[in-house]
């Protein structure tokens, strides 16, 4: 079985400081897929990256960087110089690349509540 | 882009009522997916469909039905409401090639209140 697991429900930061957000995953496929989405407070799911498996390249995008520790299963997400806009639940997720009669619906972390003050 | 469109985006129903709510995927996106958000939850995955053939099912009651249409659109159809059945519902599509589907991207969400 897969599962996700976010160990930081809340965090709250000052505008501009740094924060990263700990993800840690469990699955017995070789072939899978790692998410971030983040859902602000209007309620839609945002898609920030995909990360396969068989890439553990670290990737940034403008402030946000990503961290892909296979042999730790973790894959974290940090935010740089953060801003009031990027207050929001942050959710981590796991999914088998396949379609396969296993499925590939998302399994979702419990997500990480960020809290950027002014 | 388009993007995954949901209707309606508000729903209230009584107890025991049924309600129907509609999904339509990102143009040529073949597979969907309908997931539950409770109150401060993560989303569950409910049910999808791969060219209008179910494809996965996860903790959908059995009060809960589901369709893909020859249009690719999906319905969600939910008897008997319960409170419990209050939550945020999210369509998600994508495109699923060589047997590898791709990313998920998520619509804004249908959000159901029962009384």
């Amino acid at each position: 079985a897969q599962k996700v697991t976010q160990a930081q429900t809340e965090i709250s930061v000052v505008e501009k400081e740094d924060v990263t957000l700990d993800c840690v995953y469990e699955t017995r496929d070789t072939t899978y897929y790692l998410f971030w989405y983040k859902q602000p407070p209007s309620g839609e799911l945002v898609f920030l990256i995909r990360r396969n498996s068989f890439d553990e390249q670290n990737e940034i995008s403008g402030r946000y960087s990503w961290n892909f520790q296979k042999s730790t299963s973790s894959f974290n997400f940090t935010i740089t110089a953060s801003q009031v806009v990027d207050s929001a639940v942050y959710f981590c997720a796991l999914r088998d690349q396949y379609l396969n009669n296993a499925g590939n619906m998302l399994t979702f972390g419990g997500g990480t509540r960020l809290m950027v003050k002014p | 882009a388009a993007g995954v469109i949901q209707s309606p985006r508000h729903l209230i129903k009584e107890k025991r009522e049924t309600a129907t709510l509609k999904c339509y995927p990102i143009p040529r996106h073949d597979t969907v997916y309908w997931y539950q958000q409770g109150p401060g939850q993560d989303p569950q995955f409910l049910i999808s469909f791969y060219e209008k053939m179910q494809s996965d099912k996860g903790s959908i009651p059995d009060r809960f039905s589901a369709q893909q249409f020859s249009d690719y659109h999906s319905e969600l159809n939910m008897s008997s409401l319960e409170l419990g059945d209050s939550a945020l519902y999210f369509c998600a599509s994508s495109q699923t090639s060589g047997g590898i589907t791709d990313t998920q991207y998520f619509g804004p969400g249908t959000r159901l209140t029962v009384l």
